[in-house]
């Protein structure tokens, strides 16, 4: 059974940095046509994929974030960490891992985590 | 970047009735291996976006076959042959020829 499960801080200030972290099950980080991605969704709005991690660990990223954004992995702990730098206010959002198998995007999602940034 | 739309935006529905939302992509979804990869997603109230179709037309598992997907190059259809009470949420296409973008949803409600 695949699962995927984010974890972090429901609260973070601006200015911060936000890390969450994706503890997969019932596959592989490192199997051959696996990947995991970060997504987000602002309260009432459309997602946004925000990053992706492929099997050989190369990374993809959002071209309007990627100067904020940093993954990786430790495939012996089946985690993704995502870290986002100086959080704002617009950050606000329920922030989602997904897997990538193959040509299945996102084929497996998680339950999301919803990261407030304020004050 | 691959910019994607989607028309409507909101869509009132009869049980039983057919559906039809509408995406576009900035540019053509069709790679030179011959695939077109153009996907959709349904968000229930409350719930994670979940899979429905794969390049362009493919069902995903347990998908019902009332859900279809139809289109190439740039425009895409995604229809419901007979609405019913459970496909209620918010429909997404998405690309990923390049990175992945997500068009800004379809509202679909009874």
């Amino acid at each position: 059974q695949v699962t995927l499960n984010e974890s972090g801080p429901v609260l973070v200030k601006p200015t911060e940095t936000l890390t969450l972290t994706c503890t997969v099950s019932g596959f592989s980080l490192s199997s051959a046509r696996m990947g995991v991605s970060w997504l987000r969704q602002p309260p009432g709005k459309a997602l946004e994929w925000l990053v992706h991690i492929f099997s050989n660990d190369e990374k993809a990223y959002s071209t309007s974030l990627k100067s904020r954004l940093t993954i990786s992995r430790d495939t012996s702990k089946s985690q993704v960490v995502l870290t986002m730098t100086n959080m704002d206010p617009v950050d606000t959002a329920t922030y989602y891992c997904a897997r990538v198998n193959s040509l299945l995007p996102f084929d497996y999602w998680g339950l999301g985590t919803l990261v407030t940034v304020s004050s | 970047d691959i910019v994607m739309t989607q028309t409507p935006l909101s869509l009132s529905v009869t049980l039983g009735q057919p559906a039809s939302i509408s995406c576009k992509s900035s540019q053509s979804l069709l790679h030179s291996d011959g695939k077109t990869y153009l996907y959709w997603y349904l968000q229930k109230p409350g719930q994670s976006p979940h899979l429905l179709i794969y390049e362009v037309s493919s069902r995903f598992s347990g998908v019902p076959d009332r859900f279809s997907g139809s289109g190439s190059g740039t425009d895409f259809t995604l229809k419901i042959s007979r609405v019913e009470a459970e496909d209620v949420g918010v429909y997404y296409c998405m690309q990923d020829k390049h990175l992945f973008s997500f068009g800004p949803g379809t509202k679909v409600d009874i």
